[in-house]
């Protein structure tokens, strides 16, 4: 069956250092993949779309890599802020009907 | 520019009882979606629109009923709420399906007792 997984476990980082979340899938030959960033009480904001094609896409801070003999997507926060902290999705174009199939997310939390 | 706006906010309801949550969008988007958000289970489909008029099942439709009679709006229906459905509502929109970014409301609190 389909799966895709990202660390269900707390992510602490300290102020400053690089951030870097996994999202592994199974079962899926995605076209696309995207990043969101979830804050408490709020819904998912979009960061970053990357595309099969494409192996690495950066926007300021924030850097993915899609590896699709691996099945898995890096994506990285340099210089991370406390401002940082939220939960993280990844979201798959899965090739069927339904669009998007996200992950449970990651929550990073960034110590200052 | 609002987005997607999400009505009501919160809402408590008894089992059984009926309501519809709104959501509506003002960036002309042809696709919508309703999804339910529950610890340690993520985001969940439950219903989409490739357009106005149209409507599927997404991954959990079950106890649900949606419309799209306006381009704009997409309503979520829970005919006979029951416990179980005591989530977080999440709508969304976009202008393509899986290719472009989703759109999300901040969400409607529903809990049902």
């Amino acid at each position: 069956s389909q799966k895709i997984e990202q660390n269900s476990e707390a992510l602490n980082i300290q102020e400053g250092k690089t951030a870097t979340l996994t999202c592994n899938y199974t079962n899926y030959s995605p076209a696309y993949l995207q990043w969101y960033r979830q804050d408490p009480g709020r819904g998912p904001v979009f960061l970053l779309l990357i595309r099969e094609n494409e192996k690495e896409k950066r926007k300021e801070r924030l850097k993915v890599t899609f590896d699709t003999t691996l099945k898995q997507s890096l994506f990285h926060i340099t210089a991370s802020q406390p401002a940082d902290s939220a939960t993280y999705l990844c979201a798959l174009e899965g090739g069927g009907a339904d669009g998007l199939t996200f992950g449970k997310g990651t929550h990073l939390i960034i110590q200052p | 520019n609002a987005g997607v706006t999400q009505t009501p906010k919160f809402r408590v309801l008894k089992t059984g009882q009926s309501m519809t949550l709104l959501c509506a969008q003002d960036m002309n988007h042809e696709y919508m979606y309703w999804y339910r958000q529950d610890p340690g289970m993520g985001l969940r489909l439950i219903h989409y629109s490739v357009g106005e008029g149209t409507t599927a099942k997404g991954e959990v439709p079950d106890g649900y009923n949606v419309s799209r009679l306006k381009k704009q709006n997409f309503l979520l229906g829970l005919e006979s709420a029951a416990p179980s459905q005591t989530s977080v509502y999440f709508c969304a929109s976009s202008l393509g399906h899986g290719n472009q970014p989703q759109h999300f409301g901040d969400g409607t609190r529903l809990s049902i007792l």
